[in-house]
């Protein structure tokens, strides 16, 4: 069996600054890692994703994630946060076995102030 | 509107009644997937279906809690006997066979 762990429950950051949420896993299998975001009494949209290939992978709004195998991580990244960055984000693995529920960590709480 | 599409957004029942939730997967897609949100908690697998089979339900209580995924219609998410414990947002997903699932807006489950 699979587990996430997302060590920080919430990360303040102030606007323009760079932040970093922290996301572990652990899998006797392969893995595939996933970054989704909620926002308030929203679902999940998806964020960005590993599947193969290059270990970085970005998304379409400035966040970035690393795939690391020895240290199993795949930390989320942002150079400069705004306003609008505000929200739960969720890190997810589903295993080599394909089309199987994911499962999640707790989630970080993105908060960003003025 | 392509994406995942779930009713009703909110709903209320009081203790001993039955709940059922409607999930239509994104156009394509013949795999969905439940997750149950807690306080407090992350998101829980609860079962992954196609049409009319389950393939996994190891995350589905043992009692009370039914799914199904027919060959015409919706996914549906049957909760009977309702316990102010089964208060939750709950989250349909749904992938074409892929590695990604993209998740709907949610129910959110109130026992009163």
């Amino acid at each position: 069996a699979q587990s996430v762990t997302q060590l920080d429950s919430q990360v303040p950051v102030f606007e323009e600054a760079p932040v970093e949420l922290r996301c572990n896993y652990s899998s006797s299998v392969s893995v595939y890692l996933f970054w989704y975001v909620q926002y308030p009494n929203q679902g999940l949209q998806l964020l960005l994703k590993y599947l193969s290939g290059s270990t970085l992978v970005e998304s379409i709004n400035g966040f970035e994630a690393e795939f690391n195998k020895s240290q199993t991580s795949f930390h989320l990244r942002k150079p400069s946060v705004h306003i609008s960055d505000t929200a739960e984000y969720f890190c997810a693995v589903s295993t080599e076995r394909g089309a199987d529920g994911l499962t999640f960590g707790k989630g970080t709480h993105l908060i960003i102030q003025p | 509107n392509a994406g995942v599409m779930q009713n009703p957004r909110h709903l209320v029942r009081r203790r001993g009644q039955e709940a059922r939730l409607r999930c239509s997967p994104m156009k394509g897609h013949s795999h969905v997937y439940w997750y149950r949100q807690l306080p407090e908690e992350g998101l829980k697998f609860m079962v992954y279906l196609q049409k009319e089979n389950i393939i996994d339900e190891s995350g589905m209580p043992k009692e009370r809690f039914s799914a199904e995924f027919p060959k015409e219609g919706p996914s549906i998410l049957r909760i009977q006997q309702v316990v102010r414990g089964d208060s939750a947002a709950y989250f349909c997903a749904s992938s074409g066979g892929f590695r990604e699932q993209y998740f709907g807006p949610g129910t959110r489950l109130t026992v009163t």
